[in-house]
């Protein structure tokens, strides 16, 4: 069973650009969660999607930020207009039910 | 608000040696507990989760204890080698509201061969 998939690993986008995090959770596991990193920060909550639905976006920035898990396909961070404070590692999540999750290796963001 | 703080922030010891990570959070209120070891410009790897009515886990060498009460888990490393050198970040979920994880800022681990 192959872990979280996140991809790209790496992403260098300049200033004003739109920045496209994929990520593809566990096989068979419903809950996704994604995850900041900032340069010498903790990581923190952002968002938690089940299929389709956002259930809590309290720790999405209000504005150029959101989320996505569609019916089919892989869960989308969406970073509109990238500015030199979003540099940091995105963590996605996935979990079976309400216990353990397991993370991806990270997608490391770099705003030129 | 649940907060999560861990020490010490590093901790350097020679190879072979027991030694106890610390964590602790304000808020009992919790659903369960999980510990992460991550590695330098890696992602994270569970290691242990401990839910809110478990007193510890253990897996190999490490050992998780949690007391709800008073707000506390350690994560006990035995016989530490090289390859235990990382970062270890504990993290609370709330039994209530969010799934989210609130996690801790991680206590920076280095063994010496």
């Amino acid at each position: 069973n192959a872990g979280v998939m996140q991809n790209p690993r790496h992403l260098v986008r300049r200033r004003g650009q739109e920045a496209r995090l994929r990520c593809s959770p566990m096989k068979g596991h419903s809950h996704v969660y994604w995850y900041r990193q900032l340069p010498e920060e903790g990581l923190k909550f952002m968002v938690y999607l089940q299929k389709e639905n956002i259930i809590d976006e309290s720790g999405m920035p209000k504005e150029r930020f959101s989320a996505e898990f569609p019916k089919e396909g892989p869960s989308i961070l969406r970073i509109q207009q990238v500015v030199r404070g979003d540099s940091a590692a995105y963590f996605c999540a996935s979990s079976l039910d309400l216990n353990e999750q397991f993370f991806g290796p990270g997608t490391r963001l770099t705003v030129l | 608000k649940q907060e999560v703080t861990q020490i010490p922030a590093a901790l350097s010891v020679p190879e072979g040696e027991n030694l106890v990570l610390n964590c602790s959070f304000t808020d009992s209120a919790i659903y369960n507990l999980q510990w992460f070891r991550q590695d330098p410009g890696k992602g994270l790897t569970s290691l242990l989760l401990i839910q809110s009515s478990q007193r510890e886990q253990t897996s190999g060498r490490l050992n998780a204890s949690l007391d709800k009460s008073s707000g506390r888990s350690t994560l006990y490393i035995a016989a530490s080698q090289p390859g235990d050198s990382a970062t270890y970040l504990c993290a609370v979920r709330r039994i209530q509201g969010a799934q989210k994880l609130v996690f801790g800022q991680g206590t920076r681990l280095t063994i010496n061969p």
